[in-house]
């Protein structure tokens, strides 16, 4: 069990342009969940995936943001046309009950 | 809704010194409770959680912390402070069914010798 990672860990990019990162859960955990967190800030909720299927997307997930979990394993989340708002902390984490989330080491992304 | 309110967005201690954040939660449901701590450029590493069991939790590091229904409370205590525990502390809830966590805006623990 190597925990759950995330690539790349950081990330700068200019404004309006895509970008998208990876996230590893634990293995056979078939719950996946991925926050914003902004400086100052706690993380936020965006998206969550049981198994394949994506049930859950907050209100701060604007139609820029897609989340993707295609064999229930990794998943992918691609930020389209960046803003500079856009600028946090990515966190992914993994469950394989729902009660407890054990977190990767994050994305840093930097939109200039 | 539910919520979390962590009080004092920084703490300062002395080695050796108690330490008590505090963190107050607000929910419709018996909630889960969790502290998570972060260290600079480190994702989120799980301190102790509350699931309906004791309400006295013990945690990894020395933590502990105690649930009071009737204070919608869930303070994190720790007798001894040291220079290592020095990091961001965060209190979430989780409103059950998804797991999602709803996290304070945390507490920056200072630990000074």
């Amino acid at each position: 069990d190597t925990g759950v990672s995330q690539d790349p860990r950081h990330k700068i990019t200019k404004r309006g342009q895509n970008v998208t990162f990876r996230c590893d859960p634990i293995s056979e955990h078939n719950r996946l969940y991925w926050y914003r967190q902004t400086l100052g800030q706690g993380p936020e909720f965006l998206t969550y995936f049981q198994n394949e299927a994506q049930l859950e997307k907050s209100r701060l997930l604007s139609d820029r943001f897609s989340a993707e979990r295609p064999k229930g394993s990794f998943s992918t989340l691609e930020i389209q046309r960046t803003e500079q708002g856009d600028s946090a902390m990515y966190l992914c984490a993994s469950s394989s009950d729902g009660e407890t989330q054990y977190f990767g080491p994050g994305t840093r992304l930097l939109v200039l | 809704a539910q919520s979390v309110t962590q009080l004092g967005s920084h703490v300062s201690v002395s080695e050796g010194a108690l330490v008590l954040l505090r963190c107050n939660y607000s929910s419709s449901v018996p909630p889960y409770l969790f502290w998570y701590v972060q260290y600079p450029n480190q994702g989120l590493q799980l301190l102790l959680k509350y699931t309906s069991a004791a309400t006295l939790v013990k945690g990894i590091n020395g933590f502990e912390a105690e649930f009071k229904k009737s204070e919608t409370s869930f303070h994190l205590t720790k007798p001894s402070a040291h220079m290592s525990d020095a990091a961001e502390y965060f209190c979430a809830v989780s409103p059950g069914d998804t797991g999602k966590l709803i996290f304070g805006q945390g507490t920056t623990l200072q630990v000074k010798p």
